[in-house]
Parts: C-alpha cells; structure tokens; sequence
C-alpha cells in the first residue's frame, strides 16, 4: 500500500494524558499536513511541513500541541495534558512540491479524551 | 462568515435524481478542490479546478472564477454516491493549506 497511513486509527484517552499520533506520507512526497476536524464540521488545518521544516503553524495549535517530522518522512502529533475539546479526527495529508501539488490524505487518527 | 460556504448542509434524494452540490468562496484561490468523505473518516479526493469544468463518470464538477463559485453535480445518483462531500480551497496567499467548507451530507435513498 503506497498511499497515506496513519497510526493508531482509534485512541481513547483520560483527561491529562498524553497522546501521540503518527503519520507515514507517500513516500515521494514532500509536504504533509495535520488537520483537526471535530463532529459535523469541515477539517481545520493544524501545521504543515516542507521536508523536515515546520513553515506554518495555525492559532489553533496550543502549546499543548507539538509535531515534528524529524527526517523529512513520517510526522508525530502530540499533545499533553489532553483536554475532552481535543476529542476530534485528526488527519494527515501530503503531497508533492509545488503549487498544484494535489493532498492525498489517510484514514485519521479519531482521538476520544473521557 | 465563513470563507467557504457549501450548500445545502444536508441533503436526502431517491436513487437516479440529479444531485447539485454548492460552494461559494470569499478568497482569491489556486485550486478548489472537491472531496468525498465516508463514514469512518477516510477522504478522497474528487476533483482539484482552478479553471472551467472536470468530469469523472457520473462526476462533474464546475468552477466559476470571476463569481468564486463552485459546483458538483451527480448523475443518476446511486446509494452508494451517499457521503459527505466536502468543498476546500487553496489560497493564493502563498499558503499550502486547504480551507475547507463545513459539508454537505448526501444519502441517496434505493
């Protein structure tokens, strides 16, 4: 399977702990992307990397939130001291370099924090 | 408001009907793209437009710059086109990501 692939798929966790999630891009592609999408609503983008390189960061992600993509191939979320807000889909996306670089996006990590 | 608005946010239809899915954007773009979500999570894109029309089997979808409009179109409908779809623009802004619209839930009735 060439495409996108996320792990775990599904995480269910208490309050205050930390979780993090994973991200294996196709393997040729550059960029990768984090979005949140809560229930009922459109994605919302997170972060977004060019090789290793974090160049955008939205309001959205708090300091409780982290990634990296330390060899410019697969990316970690974090995110410490869960809060039941961050319960949502977080999805990853990537693509090829340039401007009409379509995203191909994985399956989604669903976060449920009780 | 919202800089991509798709409508309607539900819609219900019988099996064969002409579906007509809207989306209106308030920034300037690169691409629009459309994309179809299913129960579960996964997304899959559609289409990506940054001018005129695309089809793809019973597929069509349209964009009109000047009017910063978009829509898409299913033919003869079928159970299995139910899903989310889901409208989302790329900024010409420099920016990479995608804005995306809220989603318009489709159920085809048999």
């Amino acid at each position: 399977d060439t495409g996108v692939s996320q792990d775990p798929r599904h995480k269910i966790t208490k309050r205050g702990q930390n979780v993090t999630f994973r991200c294996d891009p196709i393997s040729e592609h550059n960029r990768l992307y984090w979005y949140r999408q809560t229930l009922g609503q459109g994605p919302e983008f997170l972060t977004y990397f060019q090789n290793e390189a974090q160049l955008e960061k939205s309001r959205l992600l708090s300091d409780r939130f982290s990634a990296e993509r330390p060899k410019g191939s697969f990316s970690t979320l974090e995110i410490q001291r869960t809060e039941q807000g961050d319960s949502a889909m977080y999805l990853c996306a990537s693509s090829l370099g340039g401007q009409g670089g379509e995203q191909y996006f994985g399956p989604g990590t669903r976060l449920t924090v009780t | 408001k919202n800089e991509v608005e798709q409508s309607p946010q539900n819609l219900t239809a019988q099996e064969g009907e002409f579906i007509t899915i809207n989306c209106s954007y308030s920034v300037g773009i690169s691409a629009l793209h459309w994309l179809q979500q299913h129960p579960g999570g996964g997304i899959v894109s559609l289409f990506m437009l940054s001018s005129g029309k695309k089809k793809h089997g019973r597929l069509i979808a349209t964009i009109n710059i000047q009017e910063k409009h978009s829509s898409l179109h299913i033919t003869a409908s079928h159970p299995r086109d139910s899903a989310v779809y889901i409208c989302a623009v790329r900024s010409i802004q420099g920016a990479q990501k995608l804005v995306f619209g809220q989603g318009t839930r489709l159920t085809i009735n048999p």
